[in-house]
């Protein structure tokens, strides 16, 4: 089956950029969307189709996938606290939706 | 606004059954396709089901093939998920999902609304 890998952790200072990736195979030949969760709500979904921002998500979320890699990222740029958060990304492979592991993003 | 409501959670027994329920409103339901996501305590997302905006696509995880149904009622904005030969490993929140396209099995599926979940626990 399919697998997305995430860093369990990343930290990054309040204003600085930090990237969040996530491999798998061949993932640059298909869409790969982002969410974050904060502890005890509902996942937001922050980027879908790979750069797409939903309405709402401030400009600071951005996403990007190589098209011919196995890498995306979630790049959060001027961080805030707020952004403290569990980040997973996702995709769609042979019929199933798969998920990362989870990057748990601390802003120190 | 969109509202999404699971409800039906609770504790079973191992091998037992149980019914989630999903109560949805502020959006043309059967334009979208639905699913169910799990989060076991402290960890992280999975995918369970998803069905078709018409219902004539269905779509499992592996790890729930052959014991759970996914089902809809466009005329009652519910989404439905039967639940059968439960294991200690279904432990877990149950979050309804709203995707962003009526097609169950795309590439572009995402999922732009979600309940706060309903939660499930196999234990004797």
């Amino acid at each position: 089956s399919y697998e997305l890998t995430q860093p369990p952790s990343v930290s990054v200072s309040p204003g600085q950029t930090v990237n969040i990736f996530c491999s798998g195979h061949e993932l640059g030949e298909k869409y790969v969307c982002w969410y974050q969760q904060k502890p005890g709500q509902s996942p937001v979904l922050i980027i879908y189709e790979d750069r797409k921002r939903p309405s709402g998500i401030p400009e600071r979320f951005s996403g990007s996938n190589s098209n011919s890699g196995s890498t995306a990222t979630l790049t959060i740029t001027g961080t805030q606290a707020m952004d403290e958060a569990d980040y997973y990304c996702q995709a769609w492979d042979s019929g199933a939706v798969v998920f990362g592991g989870g990057t748990k993003l601390t802003v120190l | 606004e969109v509202q999404i409501v699971e409800s039906g959670g609770g504790l079973v027994q191992p091998g037992g059954s149980l019914r989630l329920s999903c109560a949805a409103s502020g959006f043309i339901f059967d334009d979208y396709a639905m699913n169910w996501v799990r989060q076991a305590p402290g960890k992280g997302l999975e995918w369970v089901s998803g069905i078709s905006w018409n219902s004539d696509s269905v779509a499992y995880a592996a790890s729930v093939k052959g014991r759970f149904t996914i089902s809809r009622d466009n005329a009652k904005n519910a989404l439905f998920l039967q639940m059968k030969s439960l294991r200690p490993e279904d432990t877990a929140r149950y979050f309804c999902a709203k995707s962003i396209v009526a097609a169950v099995t795309t590439r572009t599926t995402a999922f732009d609304s979600w309940g706060r979940g309903t939660l499930v626990t196999v234990s004797s």
